[in-house]
């Protein structure tokens, strides 16, 4: 099943924080985080394994609740490049093919000055 | 580093037409992915590649797409005969053999179907 992020959409001015979640519910391998931006690849931005916890960037963390399966990623002190949608991809437990990501519907991060 | 390179970048195409895309994932890596975004949805898997083998398509739509990944380097993705539906992006990515690494993406084809 999809994860479901929330929120939807977030607002900020430049400096202000954000935290946007993903919850599977489903038992969870990993959660990797990406940030796209219109008409752009998306961009990797961190894998959080279970078990583990992994930074990717200095100002942008993420966790990993796996009783929960739920992850958040939080954006500190927002600049105007954090722009962009957000995307969480959950790899489940099991499987045949390791690397399928299940995506959820996407985050729309929009900083202003 | 090239990252992944798709094209076209844009295809508009009439329904009952063939249409064909391609990906160029980056050198050495033997992981290749498939996924589609329809408007409004969310990026949803098609298919993946371990060099030139399928290991998973569960995600393709119907026998009306076919992926080939010649010689483990590039793949193509083509569609025939096109839908409405098939409307939307297709993005590739690809990764380096092994768990847990990241996938590199690329910037996609927009594909409309007429």
């Amino acid at each position: 099943q999809q994860p479901v992020q929330s929120p939807q959409a977030v607002i900020l001015r430049e400096g202000e924080d954000a935290v946007i979640n993903c919850s599977s519910s489903k038992a969870l391998y990993s959660v990797h985080w990406y940030r796209q931006k219109h008409g752009e690849a998306p961009v990797f931005l961190m894998i959080l394994l279970k078990g583990g916890e992994q930074k990717g960037h200095e100002k942008i963390s993420a966790s990993f609740n796996e009783k929960k399966q739920q992850s958040s990623l939080y954006l500190t002190a927002s600049q105007l490049s954090y722009s962009g949608t957000y995307f969480c991809g959950t790899e489940g437990l099991g499987g045949t093919s390791y690397g399928k990501l299940t995506f959820g519907q996407g985050t729309i991060l929009t900083v202003h000055p | 580093e090239a990252g992944v390179t798709q094209f076209p970048s844009h295809s508009v195409i009439e329904k009952g037409q063939t249409v064909t895309l391609r990906c160029d994932p980056i050198s050495g890596h033997d992981n290749l992915y498939w996924y589609r975004r329809v408007m409004g949805k969310e990026i949803k898997f098609l298919l993946h590649f371990v060099k030139e083998s399928k290991q998973d398509e569960s995600g393709m739509p119907n026998n009306r797409f076919l992926a080939e990944r010649t010689g483990g380097t590039y793949s193509t993705l083509k569609v025939q005969p096109a839908e409405l539906e098939d409307s939307g992006v297709y993005f590739c990515a690809s990764s380096r053999s092994g768990m847990n690494t990241e996938a590199f993406f690329g910037q996609g084809t927009r594909l409309t179907v007429v």
